[in-house]
């Protein structure tokens, strides 16, 4: 069954720490995101990769790092850094010939 | 800049009741707007991509248009199970891949 997977489905951070997302895909898909979704905004771009070993900043980059060592996975880690990172995190990936993007289930990550 | 703006911000409709809900959009060079249904609590999934103008396509209940400035999601006697949030997309010539997101219709169909 081809698909995305993000894991945990929740995930409860302590101030101060780091933690990493988990982002896979078995669609054979070059290019992986990352976006936050905040109630009552549209979703926001944290990163993208188009190709393995490479990514680029989205437009909430701070606080956020990512690495993209294979092509079908792309984790995604929230820093200390990260002022207000109490959000629901969505992984999605693209078929370039037609720009579609396919979003995983989400993660909502809460900061205690 | 791209920008979308969606409205209504919320819908209720009765089971039956077709309405329409709108995308409005500014982008340079359109490549392609997107529709998405969102279910509370889970990621978005794909209902359509249009590429130019005049162009439409269906889904069961749900049809998609698009002219230069603006994209319809047409739902046809709808069922209680179409209740989600409907969100657009855009991505501009110039976007790498970026997509531009409105915040979402949330629509309620009542039984």
């Amino acid at each position: 069954d081809g698909g995305i997977t993000q894991s945990p489905k929740y995930l409860f951070r302590k101030e101060g720490q780091n933690v990493t997302l988990s982002c896979e895909q078995n669609l054979n898909h070059d290019a992986m995101y990352w976006y936050r979704q905040d109630p009552g905004q549209g979703l926001r771009l944290i990163y993208y990769s188009q190709i393995v070993n490479d990514f680029q900043k989205g437009d909430i980059a701070e606080g956020y790092s990512v690495s993209r060592e294979k092509k079908e996975s792309f984790p995604l880690t929230v820093t200390s850094a990260q002022k207000n990172p109490t959000a629901f995190y969505l992984c999605a990936s693209s078929d370039t010939r037609t720009d579609t993007q396919y979003f995983g289930p989400g993660t909502r990550l809460t900061v205690l | 800049e791209d920008q979308v703006t969606q409205s209504p911000e919320a819908l209720r409709l009765q089971e039956g009741e077709s309405s329409s809900l709108n995308c409005s959009y500014t982008v340079s060079g359109l490549r392609g707007l997107f529709w998405y249904r969102q279910d509370p609590g889970k990621g978005p999934e794909f209902l359509f991509t249009l590429y130019s103008a005049g162009e439409e396509k269906e889904k069961e209940r749900l049809k998609a248009t698009l002219t230069k400035k603006e994209s319809f999601l047409h739902i046809t006697a709808p069922k209680p199970e179409d209740s989600a949030t409907y969100l657009c997309a855009v991505q501009g010539g110039g976007s790498n891949y970026k997509l531009t997101f409105g915040k979402g219709t949330l629509l309620t169909v009542n039984p």
